[in-house]
């Protein structure tokens, strides 16, 4: 396993086109994580994933935001009608455990989104 | 509502010393704590996790300090290297929260040769 993959790692789209990403977590991952992240800031969290139930998403996702996790296994982020604010880093993270047990994320390398 | 503040400036020092990075949190009382390495255009990578009722966590030349009463993590590295250079991020996971985290800005660290 090589970690957590996304594709592609650089996008550049024009204003108001639909835009999708996609997400492979390390296989015994059973956790998914999408955030986004601009310059200077930390990442912020956007939505998370247990298997294939969406169980949390950020009240600043706009609703044309959606993500997909089939199977639950590789997981998908779609952006509708893109806007020059939604420029940014859009990362990928899984991480392994069951319960309320903490464990670091393992990241993706992201896709940086450019609109223009 | 619950904040998180980094060192707000670039830290630079010289190869071999020990590097210092603070990261303050208030409104807030978390299980645990971790710490994050990010070079530019990657994702972040995971280092250290230490719980509340861990006062000190090392790995290599890593150490992590927690104080609950102070509300602060401290991250230190020894015996610093110019691989060392890159932004790091302390991350708390979110009040009400079962999964998110949320993380502080981050701190760029140059080591200087």
């Amino acid at each position: 396993d090589t970690g957590v993959s996304q594709d592609p790692r650089h996008k550049i789209t024009k204003r108001g086109q639909n835009v999708t990403f996609r997400c492979d977590p390390i296989s015994e991952h059973n956790r998914l994580y999408w955030y986004r992240q601009t310059l200077g800031q930390g990442p912020e969290f956007l939505t998370y994933f247990q298997n294939e139930a969406q169980l949390e998403k950020s009240r600043l996702l706009s609703n044309r935001f959606s993500a997909e996790r089939p199977k639950g296994s590789f997981s998908t982020l779609e952006i509708q009608r893109t806007e020059q604010g939604d420029s940014a880093m859009y990362l990928c993270a899984s991480s392994s455990g069951t319960g309320t047990g903490a464990y670091g994320y393992t990241f993706g390398s992201g896709t940086r989104l450019t609109v223009v | 509502s619950q904040k998180i503040e980094q060192n707000s400036e670039a830290l630079n020092i010289q190869e071999g010393k020990t590097a210092t990075l603070t990261c303050n949190y208030t409104n807030y009382s978390p299980a645990y704590l971790q710490w994050y390495r990010q070079d530019p255009g990657r994702g972040p990578v995971f280092l250290l996790l230490i719980r509340e009722n861990e006062k000190e966590k090392r790995k290599e030349r890593l150490k992590v300090t927690f104080d609950t009463t102070l509300k602060q993590s401290l991250f230190h590295i020894t015996a610093s290297q110019p691989a060392d250079s890159a932004t790091y991020l302390c991350a708390l996971p979110t009040s009400g929260s079962a999964r998110q985290l949320t993380f502080g800005s981050g701190t760029q660290l140059t080591v200087l040769p």
